[in-house]
């Protein structure tokens, strides 16, 4: 079955880049995402990539996807105390239901 | 436009009983689905529902059901409630269902406790 792994905490100052990591198993999935979900909030869908692109870049954000590794990556360019989240990695088989499998979430810590 | 809402945010119920969320989607969206969220199991899909029909469903108990109204609103319900359904209920809201770039949009989440 599918599964996607990623490592629970990432602690990182104010300024620098930020690098969260997420591997998946099922090789048929078409799109992978990044969400992000602050305190008492719900999940806000940061970014995408589709398996055919190797990378997507969008302002401070770049997802890089080694598609034969099953790698994920979410960068985060001068990263910012607002930036500290949980960060899901989720990926949605191709055909049929396309009900995404979430990781466990990565807890960004962004300290001064 | 207005988010997802879902209410209540918080709830607190014990053993045995039954309790109703209800989530309502974006306007003009017509798909709702459900997850759960617990720190041991993390964000687990429910159901998903779609123009009144539930289209998809989670490996969940029964006693988790949902169902979805003309105006597209949403509820679920757990019966004979469980130390172990305490989670953050999360419900996301689409235009249609299917469809891998058909982006999800989530609600707040209710907070459930069972005591």
């Amino acid at each position: 079955g599918e599964d996607v792994e990623q490592s629970l905490f990432l602690s990182v100052r104010e300024g620098d880049s930020s690098v969260i990591n997420c591997t998946y198993t099922d090789s048929s999935s078409t799109y992978l995402y990044w969400y992000k979900q602050e305190p008492g909030a719900g999940l806000q869908l940061l970014t995408y990539i589709f398996s055919n692109m190797d990378m997507k870049q969008d302002q401070r954000l770049t997802v890089l996807l080694n598609k034969k590794d099953k790698h994920l990556s979410l960068r985060i360019a001068d990263t910012q105390t607002g930036d500290s989240a949980i960060y899901f990695c989720a990926e949605s088989p191709s055909g049929g239901s396309y009900i995404p499998t979430f990781g466990r979430g990565t807890s960004l810590i962004v300290h001064p | 436009k207005a988010g997802v809402t879902q209410t209540p945010r918080y709830l607190i119920k014990t053993r045995g009983q039954q309790v109703t969320l209800s989530c309502s989607p974006i306007s003009g969206h017509r798909s709702v689905s459900w997850y759960q969220q617990t720190p041991g199991q993390g964000l687990q899909f429910l159901f998903e529902y779609f123009s009144e029909t539930q289209r998809n469903k989670g490996n969940f108990p029964g006693r988790f059901s949902g169902r979805q109204f003309s105006n597209s609103r949403s509820e679920m319900n757990v019966s004979t409630l469980e130390l172990g359904d305490s989670a953050l209920y999360l419900c996301a809201s689409s235009l249609t269902s299917g469809g891998a770039n058909n982006e999800q949009f989530f609600g707040p989440g209710t907070r459930l406790t069972v005591l």
